[in-house]
């Protein structure tokens, strides 16, 4: 799948600063952050539509998304904690219809040290 | 709140059979949509299908098709003539009723595991 790039494809953290890239070559107007930990279900973070955050789901403060562009997604995270280690995926959709269909990234694999 | 569950966790198959992966939901909204999409093993998150709940018809993309229950609030993803291939986890998903052009948040089952052996 090379619609929606994401990187890095893995990140291993102390208590560094890093960032999350996503980008998506499908002209759509939603993205969004999903974290999926082990064994679990992929979990919604974070939603931009046209570039406006439309859901912020309860995540820690650390984590702070950015939408520079519609094509783009980018997710800071700081001070990290054991319990983040996780894949995270970026998605995207078309944003206009109820019916619509999710494009996901390959993920970022976060392993925190 | 919406809620969808998948009871089943893991299920073995022989190769060129048929399996049927389960699916309840709740949810207050009386428009709705339904999805199946499946992960393999590398991660990747595909889409399969949909339903959409004020069609009867149960749909069907190749030879993964829905068998949709509406009053019992089920909706269950049929393979047939599975392959090795197929062997992944499977989610069950719903999508929140939310106003147009404001994207989708869906709800996600725990997913269950499918292996086809030969």
């Amino acid at each position: 799948n090379t619609k929606i790039t994401q990187s890095p494809r893995y990140l291993i953290l102390g208590r560094a600063n890093k960032s999350l890239e996503c980008e998506q070559h499908l002209g759509h107007n939603a993205m969004y952050w999903y974290k999926q930990s082990a064994e679990k279900p992929p979990e919604l973070m974070f939603l931009y539509n046209l570039k406006q955050l439309i859901r912020n789901e309860t995540v820690p403060s650390r984590f702070i998304p950015e939408c520079p562009d519609s094509s783009k997604l980018l997710l800071h995270i700081s001070a990290v904690d054991p319990e983040d280690s996780a894949v995270y995926f970026c998605a995207s959709s078309h944003g206009q219809g109820y019916g619509e269909r999710l494009f996901f990234g390959h993920g970022t694999k976060l392993s925190v040290l | 709140a919406q809620k969808v569950t998948q009871t089943q966790t893991s299920i073995s198959v022989m190769e060129k059979t048929t399996v049927t992966m389960d699916c309840v939901y709740e949810t207050q909204d009386s428009s709705y949509f339904l999805f199946w999409y499946k992960q393999t093993a590398s991660g990747e998150i595909v889409f399969l299908i949909r339903q959409d709940s004020y069609k009867k018809e149960n749909a069907t993309v190749g030879h993964y098709s829905l068998n949709f229950q509406k009053p019992k609030s089920s909706i269950g993803l049929i393979i047939t003539a599975t392959q090795i291939e197929d062997s992944a986890v499977y989610f069950c998903a719903m999508r929140e009723g939310e106003a147009q052009g404001t994207g989708s948040k869906l709800s996600f089952g725990k997913g269950a595991k499918l292996t086809v052996s030969p």
